[in-house]
């Protein structure tokens, strides 16, 4: 589905603190989740993925954890950043759909301040 | 990984004209999609791009209105037709499907508005 509003929630972060940035997916029957960061004036880019029969994955200072009990995904990032401010998508796959497919979240802007 | 490129970037364009964008991958991709992102928003899904016929619209999404041709299994357009300011936001392109990757990745996107 669409999401909606206006403002994003945002992260505010020093220099070299470990960020986490959370997603509440909408529906139970998902099975595949991305997260993807959207720098000013470009396109997402792919961060890191996870399907629904793992509850996490570790990438390079990235780690992804998935609990469908409460459908919430999460990402972890290690040693901030100024490179990691951006915003924040989490998108999902419904089951029985393409995998190119995605419902997006709302999105979350992370700032990570020097 | 797949490289995607838009054109244009960026237009500025009257109420009531239209204005295609073009998607181009540097490698054949199986799906190609359209999304839509207004300001300060996340990302909505327009249509699948289908290759050699019509493409399949999401809720709200209709032909008329958008239409989009993939001739072939590395380029997409999508046409704003009979745009008003609502229309005013960014479209990206995406494919998924490239050779020995399952990710699905995005051009630069095309930013529009409308007066």
């Amino acid at each position: 589905g669409e999401s909606v509003g206006l403002h994003l929630p945002t992260l505010s972060v020093q220099e070299g603190d470990n960020s986490i940035i959370n997603c509440a997916y909408s529906n139970s029957a998902s099975d595949y989740f991305i997260w993807y960061k959207q720098e000013s004036g470009k396109g997402p880019q792919f961060i890191i993925d996870i399907r629904s029969n793992m509850d996490k994955r570790q990438g390079q200072r990235v780690t992804v954890l998935l609990n469908k009990t409460v459908k919430h995904l999460s990402l972890q990032i290690a040693a901030t950043q100024p490179g990691d401010s951006a915003v924040y998508f989490c998108a999902e796959k419904r089951e029985g759909t393409s995998y190119g497919k995605l419902t997006f979240g709302q999105g979350t802007i992370l700032t990570v301040h020097p | 990984s797949a490289v995607i490129s838009q054109k244009p970037s960026r237009d500025i364009c009257q109420r009531g004209t239209s204005l295609t964008i073009q998607c181009q991958v540097d490698s054949q991709v199986t799906m190609m999609f359209w999304y839509r992102q207004q300001p300060g928003q996340s990302l909505t899904l327009i249509a699948t791009a289908n290759q050699g016929s019509e493409a399949t619209y999401e809720s709200g999404f209709v032909i008329d209105k958008f239409p989009i041709s993939r001739p072939n299994l590395t380029f997409s357009t999508l046409t704003v037709s009979n745009m008003s300011p609502e229309d005013s936001s960014i479209y990206l392109c995406s494919g998924w499907g490239a050779p020995g990757t399952d990710t699905q990745y995005f051009g630069p996107g095309t930013r529009l508005t409308v007066l």
